[in-house]
């Protein structure tokens, strides 16, 4: 079975600053996806950012982007210019290609911005 | 264009009640999947329904169940309730179940059993 893991549950960052948030994870699958999924006060669970794992480079979308490590088995999230906004609960999901196939949620992180 | 659609917001309920929940996809989303959240399990997959059935179930006992009409909207129910079925409940619609296609979540239902 795949499993995630957040080793830290707390993180807390400067406005402006960057931070990074980690993830490993464990499956015996070759190809899949990677996930980091937001989720503020408002409870709605935002995708963030995506990764597939047969592609070599890493996602990045505008402030947030990834570290994919596949050998190591590590995806961890980067958050450059961090906004007062980016306060939140983050959580790494993995999803293997098969159709139906669940989310793995990580416990997640809850991640402060300091004005 | 509507997002996904989750009522009621909060719940209470007593234990040993039922409670249903329900889920309105985004517009053209036939895939549709529950998660409980609660703060020591963290996200648990429920169930993912596409076209009317029941695709994928998680680890969770018979009292929960689900279902999904024609116009993909989607009710999970819970009989029998119990306090450890205090949770946040998460919708996600996806236009089909493949994982090429990412799910848009909704905002949930938080209930609390007493």
């Amino acid at each position: 079975a795949q499993t995630v893991t957040q080793s830290q549950p707390e993180m807390s960052v400067q406005e402006a600053e960057t931070v990074t948030l980690s993830c490993t994870y464990d499956t015996s699958e070759s190809d899949y996806y990677l996930f980091w999924y937001k989720q503020p006060p408002s409870r709605q669970m935002i995708l963030v950012i995506r990764q597939e794992a047969y592609k070599q480079q890493n996602a990045t979308e505008n402030r947030f982007s990834v570290n994919f490590q596949k050998a190591a088995k590590s995806f961890s999230l980067k958050i450059s210019d961090s906004q007062l906004g980016d306060a939140a609960m983050y959580f790494c999901a993995y999803r293997n290609l098969m159709a139906n196939s669940k989310l793995t949620f990580g416990k997640g992180i809850t991640l402060s911005v300091r004005p | 264009k509507a997002g996904v659609t989750q009522t009621p917001r909060y719940l209470i309920k007593t234990r040993g009640q039922q409670v249903t929940l329900s889920c309105s996809p985004i517009s053209g989303h036939r895939s549709v999947s529950w998660y409980q959240q609660t703060p020591g399990q963290g996200l648990q997959f429920l169930f993912e329904y596409f076209s009317e059935t029941q695709r994928n179930k998680g680890n969770f006992p018979g009292r929960f169940s689900g279902r999904q009409f024609s116009n993909s909207r989607s009710e999970m129910n819970v009989s029998t309730l119990e306090l450890g079925d205090s949770a946040l409940y998460l919708c996600a619609s996806s236009l089909v179940p493949e994982p090429s296609y990412g799910y848009t979540f909704g905002s949930g239902t938080r209930l609390t059993v007493v």
